[in-house]
């Protein structure tokens, strides 16, 4: 059974541009969350989707973003990129329709870089 | 928004020694689980405690969630190099983290 896939796995970008994360849960998940860890902050949650819907979200600005397919495939975008968005950005798929509920099977995330 | 504190947030120990990690929260736990992340990967998950009390072993690892379910604990017992990593604790129902343990075990 394939894992949570996540592309690109290594990415640099200067500070202003944007960037798009991609996340494909495992086969049969249908939500997936994502969580920006940096070495100062620990793992910090952003959003959870669950069939198409964000139900939950992390206390970030607006220049993160996010969406989920039909799929069950996520992407993330953030916009306006700044010096201390550089972080490894995890992704986590789990089978419970219930928020909140049951393991989170993660990604080996995508490192970001801003120059 | 449950916040989560664990200790110690470094801790290097050699082979052999024992010892144990904490994670701490400001209320109560519906439920609670420990991940442990390795470089370069993403956490996986050890244990999900949900009762008051409770105890959990897996092999050298002895886990316990505090009989007010605002507290956990995470024993290792003759430590091992493999069991370098980063020790993360969740709070289930709002899925968030707290900052980790990052162990060392020296050989």
């Amino acid at each position: 059974k394939a894992g949570v896939t996540q592309t690109p796995r290594y990415l640099i970008k200067t500070r202003g541009q944007q960037v798009t994360l991609s996340c494909s849960p495992i086969s049969g998940h249908r939500s997936v969350s994502w969580y920006q860890q940096t070495p100062g902050q620990g793992l910090q949650f952003l959003f959870e989707y669950f069939s198409e819907t964000q139900r939950n979200k992390g206390n970030f600005p607006g220049r993160f973003s996010g969406r989920q397919f039909s799929n069950s495939r996520s992407e993330m975008n953030v916009s306006t990129l700044e010096l201390g968005d550089s972080a490894l950005y995890l992704c986590a798929s789990s089978l419970s329709g219930r928020q909140g509920r049951g393991e989170l099977f993660f990604g080996e995330g995508s490192r970001l870089t801003v120059l | 928004t449950q916040l989560l504190e664990q200790s110690p947030q470094f801790l290097s120990i050699q082979e052999g020694e024992n010892l144990t990690v904490y994670c701490n929260s400001s209320s109560v736990f519906s439920s609670l689980q420990w991940y442990r992340q390795e470089p370069g990967e993403g956490p996986v998950l050890l244990v999900t405690v949900v009762t008051g009390g409770e105890v959990k072993k897996l092999k050298r690892l002895t886990f316990q969630f505090g009989d007010a379910r605002k507290d956990s604990s995470l024993h290792i017992t003759a430590a091992q190099p493999g069991d370098t990593g980063l020790y993360l604790c969740a709070g289930v129902a709002d899925m968030r983290f707290g900052a980790g343990t990052r162990l060392t075990v020296k050989p």
